[in-house]
């Protein structure tokens, strides 16, 4: 069975400060697809990032950053010089591959991450 | 263009109403998806539609009762429901192509439901 953990509930940090949100997960499949979404306020999931199991580069989008680490089964979430619109639930999805059938985003429970001005 | 569309935003509906939630999208993808969102927890997935087909349900009761029309468009039914079932309803797309892999899922802004 598939299990996505982000241990830390609520972070809260002071605009421009750098925050990392935590995805652990666990998978017996070896090939496997690792997502993070942003939640604002307004309810719709913004899709951030999709990772491949056979991809561990890191990437880089912006202020966005993602550490892939398939040894620690972690995918973790790096805002650097957070800003107020960075205010919002940050879920990490774990997704198995499935030939012939849709494969479900097995979802963490979600990380708040409120940004003071 | 990633959009996804649902109306209502909001819906408020007794116990004994029939109502209809609506999605579309048009960006050729042929997956489709309600999920079921509760204040302050993940997405829990209800239905999934691959190439207009139900191809997955999540023992989801059947006060609720998925359609999709066509690739563009999917609805959900809404009968007899309960106050529990109050909650943000969510519909994503995505890619779908056979024995290729999991996509990113697109998600729309959601409807939130009040059942009185």
């Amino acid at each position: 069975a598939q299990k996505v953990t982000q241990a830390q509930t609520e972070i809260s940090v002071v605009e421009k400060e750098d925050v990392t949100l935590d995805c652990v997960y666990e998978t017996r499949d070896t090939t496997y697809y690792l997502f993070w979404y942003k939640q604002p306020p307004s309810g719709e999931l913004v899709f951030l990032i999709r990772r491949n199991s056979f991809d561990e580069q890191n990437e880089i989008s912006g202020r966005y950053s993602w550490n892939f680490q398939k040894s620690t089964s972690s995918f973790n979430f790096t805002i650097t010089a957070s800003q107020v619109v960075d205010s919002a639930v940050y879920f990490c999805a774990l997704s198995e591959r499935r030939a012939g059938a849709n494969s479900k985003l097995t979802f963490g429970k979600g990380i708040t991450l409120s940004v003071r001005p | 263009d990633t959009e996804v569309t649902q109306t209502p935003k909001h819906l408020v509906m007794g116990m004994t109403n029939k109502k209809s939630l609506k999605c579309e999208q048009h960006m050729g993808h042929r997956a489709m998806y309600w999920y079921k969102q509760k204040a302050k927890k993940p997405p829990e997935l209800m239905f999934v539609y691959s190439y207009e087909k139900l191809s997955i349900n999540e023992s989801v009761p059947s006060r609720f009762s998925p359609e999709c029309p066509n690739s563009s468009l999917l609805n959900l039914h809404l009968h007899a429901l309960q106050p529990e079932d109050s909650a943000l309803y969510l519909c994503a797309s995505s890619p779908f192509r056979i024995g290729r892999g999991s996509y990113e899922q697109y998600f729309g802004p959601g409807t939130r439901l009040t059942v009185t």
